[in-house]
């Protein structure tokens, strides 16, 4: 079975700080790993994907990812915090199209 | 080029009325999916498809029925709305991924209130 934990429902950063966004994940298989942003009343939009290549993952807007299979991690950073990456994360797990596994979601707060 | 377009964006229903939700794409992607988005829950699915004539079960499906007559086209129909699945729903596509998966690309939801 597949699950994601986002370890923080809310992170508040100022603005020019860097960000963390924590997701832990079991998996019976080698997954694949998502993160996704959702503004407010819009659906999801892809930040980035892990698929078995590279454990440093680079995504949109200046987030990466990196997969730490030892950790079962999947965190997301961006070094410098923008007022419009105020939005919510969420961490997908997916050892197949057929089924996705959301988090919870991290909802990103960002400070002037 | 509209990509994943859902209609209606809101609707307030009656206990026990019936409604159905569209999804339209123009991507011709084969996979299609319906979750709902409940507070603190993320997202969860509630049917899929994997192509024209075909559906499957997701996670939550109960109180929901689909149908894939067209490619571009999937539908969720609530038979007899009921005050639980007030939510927001997404649809979502993706391409025949292979040996790898592909990103699911989402529409802008639909608000649906059942009082």
């Amino acid at each position: 079975a597949q699950s994601v934990t986002q370890l923080d429902s809310h992170v508040s950063v100022s603005e020019g700080t860097p960000v963390l966004l924590r997701c832990n994940y079991s998996s019976s298989y080698s997954p694949s790993l998502f993160w996704y942003v959702q503004h407010p009343n819009k659906g999801l939009q892809l930040l980035l994907k892990y698929t078995s290549a590279a454990t440093l993952v680079k995504g949109i807007n200046g987030f990466e990812a990196e997969f730490k299979k030892s950790e079962t991690s999947f965190h997301l950073t961006k070094p410098s915090a923008h007022m419009s990456d105020a939005a919510e994360y969420f961490c997908v797990v997916s050892p197949n199209n057929n089924d996705m596994r959301f988090g919870a979601g991290t909802r990103l707060t960002v400070k002037p | 080029n509209a990509g994943v377009t859902q209609t209606p964006k809101f609707r307030v229903l009656k206990t026990g009325q019936s409604m159905t939700l569209l999804c339209a794409q123009d991507m011709n992607h084969e996979y299609m999916y319906w979750y709902r988005q409940d507070p603190g829950m993320g997202l969860r699915l509630i049917h899929y498809s994997v192509g024209e004539g075909t559906t499957a079960k997701g996670e939550v499906p109960d109180g929901y029925n689909v149908s894939r007559l067209k490619k571009q086209n999937f539908l969720l129909g609530l038979e007899s709305a009921a005050p639980s699945q007030t939510s927001v729903y997404f649809c979502a596509t993706a391409k025949v991924g292979g040996s790898l998966n592909q990103p699911q690309h989402f529409g802008d939801g639909t608000r649906l209130s059942i009082l």
